[in-house]
């Protein structure tokens, strides 16, 4: 089936820090979504792109829609605390004008630096 | 604001019993997917019901049903409970002209 390489599978934050993240596909997809999953809860959608190309920011979130449409990055600007979690990308085709399911990356897991 | 709302929220269970995962949502939505969540494995796609009265598998189906009794609740039933399936179980809903998947809470099982 189709898969999406999500990078990295985890990393360390310190507070104030930049952190990117980004998933990469063999396929191409019509639409690009981030989620973000806090400890105990489902996941939430942060930033959703539909256009190649398209770059969108959520606050201190950025994420981009690569050209080749295969593939797509997150990027979190002065890290903090609340940014701890786990982060999936995920990507959808269409057929035919129906829409198709949601693809998940395997998710990155953002912990703080001890 | 319900949402997604998934009971129950915690269930262990003994190999070869049988139970239901509930999901309802408040949304109107057409489309509801049963996801399954492990280390590492990121979101699987178990089943998906894209409207009432249909339902279609999805990336690992083996071992459950799946019942949309009508727009607003989508089941999902494990006959015989195996500790493979020890797992955190999201209930997600979507509206036709939306991208976004709305997810619950999760149940979380343990299979012993």
């Amino acid at each position: 089936g189709q898969q999406l390489n999500q990078s990295p599978q985890s990393m360390f934050i310190q507070e104030g820090e930049d952190v990117s993240m980004n998933c990469t596909s063999s396929s191409i997809f019509n639409t690009w979504l981030w989620y973000k999953q806090d400890p105990g809860e489902g996941p939430v959608l942060l930033i959703a792109l539909y256009k190649a190309g398209e770059l969108t920011s959520n606050g201190r979130l950025t994420a981009q829609f690569g050209i080749t449409r295969k593939d797509s990055f997150l990027n979190i600007s002065a890290s903090i605390p609340s940014d701890v979690g786990i982060y999936f990308c995920a990507g959808q085709q269409n057929y035919g004008g129906s829409q198709g399911n949601l693809i998940f990356g395997k998710g990155t897991k953002l912990s703080v630096k001890p | 604001n319900a949402g997604v709302t998934q009971t129950p929220k915690f269930q262990v269970l003994k190999t070869g019993q049988s139970m239901t995962l509930q999901c309802a949502q408040d949304m109107n939505h057409n489309s509801m997917y049963w996801y399954r969540q492990d280390p590492g494995m990121g979101l699987r796609l178990i089943y998906y019901s894209a409207s009432e009265g249909t339902t279609d598998k999805g990336e690992v189906p083996n071992g459950y049903n799946v019942s949309r009794l009508n727009k607003r609740e989508f089941s999902l039933r494990l006959e015989s409970a195996a500790p493979s399936q020890t797992s955190v179980y999201f209930c997600a809903s979507r509206g036709r002209a939306s991208t976004e998947a709305f997810f619950g809470q999760g149940t979380r099982l343990t299979v012993v």
